[in-house]
């Protein structure tokens, strides 16, 4: 069974950094896309990231374009977000999710790992 | 990036109600729309792929449909473990893109 695991989180000030990480297991995780998507306190669902299977392409968000940067290590199945400049508009729990480019769906999901920022 | 816009924000409704979730595409995504149902402190759930293909377990009750910018949810007869928030999702284009969700509450 496919499995994300996610760690990072905390408390940072803003224009501080964090990096997050992602564990895999159950999967193929070298032939599959994957995302990071993220979900302020009450609001809704914001894709941050996507990368391809080799790290070759990666996507982001317009409001974190320029602030983080998405990267694999596909000998560890490991996958990070490494987030720099950080905003207070960046507080939400940030969710590992394995993209199925097939289908078009997002599943499964990490339970997230949850990034507040604030002075 | 392609924007997914959700209506309505809320909807109060009756167990056996029929309920109705519009997702609109700023631009043509062909059938790239995912529907996922979400309960509080819950990740998300796969509920239909393409638009249109109900994913196995989920109850018949649910149902999508719709092509290119205009998209629809139904619930035919709301159940209580439906009360949650509904979100569609496109694959059409990088980054992924989600609705601003849609919360099914009880009346």
């Amino acid at each position: 069974e496919a499995q994300l695991v996610e760690s990072g989180g905390g408390l940072v000030q803003p224009g501080g950094s964090l990096r997050l990480s992602c564990a895999a297991s159950g999967f193929s995780f070298s032939s599959t896309f994957m995302s990071w998507v993220r979900q302020a306190p009450g609001k809704g669902l914001e894709g941050v990231a996507n990368i391809n299977q080799d790290g070759s392409e990666k996507y982001y968000v317009d409001s974190v374009k320029g602030r983080f940067s998405i990267s694999r290590d596909n000998s560890k199945n490991s996958l990070d977000l490494q987030m720099d400049s950080l905003r207070a508009e960046d507080t939400a729990v940030y969710h590992c999710v394995k993209y199925n480019a097939s289908t078009g769906w997002l599943d499964p999901w990490g339970q997230g790992t949850r990034v507040t920022v604030s002075s | 990036d392609i924007q997914m816009t959700q209506s309505p924000s809320s909807v109060s409704a009756s167990v056996g109600d029929r309920v109705t979730i519009t997702c609109r595409a700023s631009q043509s995504i062909s059938r790239w729309l995912t529907w996922y149902q979400q309960k509080p402190g819950k990740v998300p759930k796969v509920l239909i792929s393409a638009a249109s293909s109900l994913q196995s377990g989920v109850p018949s009750r649910f149902s999508g449909g719709g092509h290119g910018t205009d998209f629809i949810l139904t619930i035919s007869s709301l159940q209580p473990e439906d009360f949650a928030t509904y979100y569609c999702q496109q694959a059409f284009s990088y980054p992924l893109t989600f609705g601003g969700g849609t919360k099914v509450e009880i009346k």
